[in-house]
């Protein structure tokens, strides 16, 4: 079955941009959306954006000025750029699969997460 | 911007049913699905569309969506039944929408 798995630093400058990878592995990114969730510490689940594997994109209006989805098929992997961070953007970090259709949407699987720290 | 509303916390004894409930305007004429996280654990998918089970989510689970609220139900709670549950859904201006968490304690 298809599984997810994020990779990149745990640690970020606040002002820099935090950059995130997951990797696609039983299955081809090119089908379905695939989008990033986050989740500060003890907090509840924020969606960041998705990107569909004709590379359209869609961003929650809160977080569109910073963010940038990305993919790259040949490694069949998806990335995450989220510029000038503060402890704000403190979060553990998922990546899912999102199936979408007429007014409906649900995410799976998930990734593990991984926890990326806003702190100089 | 669209809002979704839980109840902080439930509390259910074993073997009870727990009912878990999601609010938000005319949320009826949306499409809701349910996720369970357990500590330390990525969200898992136990509803979707409403009322759809996906593979291998057990069918004391169960969901409805009607009026303004979304009801996810346990049948016979189960102490592996602890953790937090979110409602999500789509909104046409805000996009993907998640609810708040509700903690489930089985006591």
């Amino acid at each position: 079955q298809v599984q997810l798995q994020e990779s990149g630093p745990g640690l970020v400058k606040p002002s820099e941009t935090l950059s995130l990878t997951c990797t696609v592995s039983g299955g081809s990114i090119s089908s379905y959306y695939w989008s990033w969730i986050r989740q500060p510490p003890g907090k509840g689940l924020e969606w960041i954006g998705y990107i569909y594997y004709t590379g359209s994109t869609k961003y929650n209006p809160s977080l569109e000025s910073r963010v940038t989805i990305s993919e790259d098929t040949s490694k069949n992997q998806f990335s995450l750029n989220l510029r000038s961070v503060t402890a704000a953007d403190t979060a553990v970090y998922y990546c899912a699969r999102e199936v979408v259709g007429a007014d409906t949407n649900w995410f799976d699987p998930w990734g593990q997460g991984t926890l990326v720290t806003v702190s100089s | 911007s669209y809002e979704l509303t839980q109840p902080p916390s439930v509390s259910v004894s074993p073997g009870q049913t727990a009912s878990i409930t999601c609010s938000g305007d005319k949320l009826g004429y949306k499409s809701v699905c349910w996720y369970q996280q357990k500590p330390g654990q990525s969200p898992v998918l136990v509803v979707y569309q409403d009322s759809k089970r996906p593979s291998g989510i057990p069918e004391r689970f169960s969901g409805s969506n009607s009026g303004n609220t979304a009801t996810l139900t346990i049948s016979g709670t189960q102490a592996m039944d602890e953790a937090d549950y979110y409602c999500q859904a789509w909104d046409s201006n805000t996009a993907v929408v998640f609810g708040g968490g509700t903690k489930l304690t089985v006591l």
